[in-house]
């Protein structure tokens, strides 16, 4: 059975610090990897997508990186803004089915 | 491009009242899927359906029923709400079950 762990399951950083959160799964034969945010009280926003042949996805500030045979990703926020906090959820895709780890809970203050 | 719609936001129900959740996307997308959340337990997938006609069990299936009613909708039926049930759902779709998924912006249920 798949499990998904998120490390650190809290985080609080001062602004403008570069920070990685980390997501490990046991089985390695996924499809793809989804990193979300969700803020408290609202829905999932897709942050990047990372298919099973790719070893990483960069938007603007974000870069997340999969190494499927260690079973580990990694998203890496760099110049970290108040704007940032907010839960992140790593998830890996197997067959018809996304499993969630239980998140990282970000609090970057000024 | 309103995506994947889920109604109602917020419900309250006494114990042993049913009620549905409905969802609607617009993206043409074939599979469909529902989650529940709680606090320290993550999204826990109640059920889906990877194409139009077809519904299948996921991790949390017991207490619940689905409906694919098209492509476009797919609806989830609590028969006998019970307190367990207290949660958010979230519905969410996919092209296919190997492509990234799209979420609702959920459904606050409380069963008191």
């Amino acid at each position: 059975k798949q499990e998904v762990t998120q490390i650190p399951a809290a985080l609080s950083v001062p602004e403008g610090e570069n920070l990685v959160l980390n997501c490990s799964f046991t089985d390695s034969a996924i499809y793809n990897l989804q990193w979300f945010r969700q803020d408290p009280g609202k829905g999932l926003t897709s942050l990047l997508l990372i298919q099973s042949s790719q070893r990483e996805q960069t938007s603007g500030r974000l870069n997340a990186s999969l190494d499927k045979s260690s079973g580990r990703s990694t998203l890496y926020i760099a110049a970290s803004q108040p704007g940032d906090s907010a839960t992140y959820l790593c998830a890996v895709g197997n067959t018809d089915k996304l499993i969630f780890g239980t998140g990282t809970r970000l609090q970057v203050f000024p | 491009n309103a995506g994947v719609t889920q109604t109602p936001k917020f419900q309250v129900l006494k114990t042993g009242q049913s009620m549905t959740l409905q969802c609607a996307q617009d993206m043409n997308h074939n599979s469909m899927y529902w989650y529940r959340q709680d606090p320290g337990m993550g999204l826990r997938l109640i059920y889906y359906s990877a194409s139009e006609g077809t519904t299948d069990k996921g991790e949390v299936p017991n207490g619940y029923n689905v409906s694919r009613l098209n492509k476009r909708e797919f609806s989830l039926r609590l028969e006998s709400a019970a307190p367990s049930q207290t949660s958010v759902y979230f519905c969410a779709s996919s092209v296919q079950g190997d492509h990234g998924y799209t979420f609702g912006s959920g459904t606050r249920l409380t069963v008191v």
